[in-house]
């Protein structure tokens, strides 16, 4: 399978900063990405979906101003925390595909964020 | 609404110990049931598709099959190095999404 990257694996930030991760697919052009969250014992929730180009589509519940999504290659997504917060803590996965294949993601080994 | 729900949400077996996990769904238009397994701290890591009933997959120790409302994961004889958190994931429904279920931590003593 394609392989994914991001970085960092880990952040340690204060209440109030912006954290940005990256999400990389090394080895195929990603027309759609995906974010997704992972709470402890949870099971991975959809945050948003993005296409090369174009703005992405935000799940039910999930604040697109703070949760800033960049998907202007077909290569590179980046998801932005902004004023991050202690609920914001967690465990976030990005994942690769493209448009006309959505059952086939190729996952990224996830950021842990920790926001003191 | 669609729902995954995986069962049991811990198992602990010995080595050699053979068990199956359960993934039961409901999703309209059911258009694949994805297998991952998630070592600790790492992202899903695929193991099976299956996309309709009475389909059977294998992979080493792992074979997955599937009916019209769930899906087993049976593990033969398994070893220490299976430990993981097995996922479960459909694909379907209105939004054409992964859903997820919360997974099975499955633990194998030597």
């Amino acid at each position: 399978g394609a392989v994914v990257s991001q970085h960092p694996s880990w952040v340690i930030c204060k209440s109030g900063t912006s954290v940005k991760i990256e999400c990389r697919s090394l080895d195929f052009q990603a027309t759609t990405m995906f974010w997704y969250r992972q709470f402890p014992k949870q099971s991975l929730m959809l945050m948003a979906t993005s296409n090369e180009g174009s703005k992405a589509t935000y799940e039910q519940g999930v604040e697109k101003d703070k949760f800033l999504i960049n998907h202007a290659s077909l290569t590179l997504s980046t998801l932005t925390v902004t004023s991050a917060h202690p609920e914001d803590s967690s465990f976030y996965i990005c994942s690769a595909g493209q448009s006309h294949r959505r059952d086939t993601q190729y996952f990224g080994p996830g950021t842990r964020l920790t926001v003191l | 609404e669609d729902q995954v729900t995986q069962s049991p949400e811990a198992l602990r077996l010995q080595e050699g110990e053979s068990s199956s996990l359960n993934c039961s769904y409901t999703v309209s238009g059911l258009r694949g049931l994805f297998w991952y397994r998630q070592d600790p701290g790492k992202g899903p890591e695929f193991l099976f598709t299956l996309y309709s009933a009475g389909e059977e997959k294998e992979k080493e120790r792992l074979k997955a099959t599937l009916t019209k409302k769930e899906s087993f994961l049976h593990i033969t004889a398994p070893k220490p190095e299976d430990s993981a958190t097995y996922l479960c994931a459909v694909y379907g429904g209105s939004q054409g999404n992964l859903i997820f279920g919360k997974g099975t931590k499955l633990s194998v003593k030597p």
